[in-house]
């Protein structure tokens, strides 16, 4: 069965600190990954996907990153932390080709 | 562009009896699924449909992609099915603007005893 690990659970970071986020999914070969945000009291917006290692593409601009360092890993970062990063960061994936996705249990962000 | 108008916004049920939640889609979708946050705000899967209906215990859906429509339809409800509900569809353009669902705003579903 395939699992997908989200990590840190919550984190309070200081505007302008650096932040990396980590999702890892396991049991599932070239999945389609992404990265989803959710301001408090606002709607999920998806951030980046990934089809494949190596390639990601941005799809809002939030002065984030991600990665696709390995086939079963998502990264999601930034060098500066801004006030407005602050929400709920979900990870996600599906097969190729299908869009049954799966979401992680999500880091809540606090910047302060 | 492609959107997903989802209703009741809020649903009040006591305990035992059941209703249905639906969406509506301005376009054609390919396919819809159905999840439900969590105590933490993350989604589970409820359902993922490319035509027809499915049914998982007290929780049964259905996707018309030619009407334009789906139902999540809830009976015997009990108390720890409160939480909200989102119905999240695959848009026309879903390949190329990324594999991005189109959610729905949720329904806030409250179960009574």
């Amino acid at each position: 069965a395939q699992t997908i690990h989200q990590w840190p659970v919550a984190e309070i970071k200081a505007v302008g600190s650096p932040l990396s986020l980590g999702c890892t999914i396991k049991g599932k070969s070239s999945p389609n990954l992404y990265w989803y945000w959710q301001a408090t009291g606002g709607t999920l917006q998806q951030l980046f996907y990934s089809i494949t290692v190596g390639q990601v593409e941005s799809v809002v601009q939030l002065n984030l990153s991600a990665s696709r360092p390995k086939d079963d890993q998502f990264i999601l970062s930034t060098e500066k932390l801004l006030l407005s990063h602050s929400g709920f960061y979900l990870c996600a994936w599906s097969p190729q080709g299908d869009s049954d996705y799966t979401f992680g249990s999500g880091t809540r962000l606090l910047v302060i | 562009g492609d959107q997903v108008e989802q209703s009741p916004s809020a649903l009040s049920l006591h305990e035992g009896t059941g209703s249905a939640l639906r969406c509506n889609f301005t376009t054609t979708m390919r396919a819809v699924q159905w999840f439900r946050k969590n105590s933490r705000g993350s989604l589970i899967n409820l359902f993922y449909l490319a035509s027809g209906t499915k049914e998982n215990g007290r929780l049964k859906s259905a996707f018309d992609s030619k009407e334009r429509y789906s139902t999540l339809h809830i009976r015997d409800a009990q108390l720890e099915d409160s939480g909200t509900y989102f119905c999240a569809a695959e848009g026309r353009n879903y390949g190329s603007s990324g594999n991005k669902l189109i959610f729905g705003i949720g329904t806030l579903l409250s179960v009574k005893p």
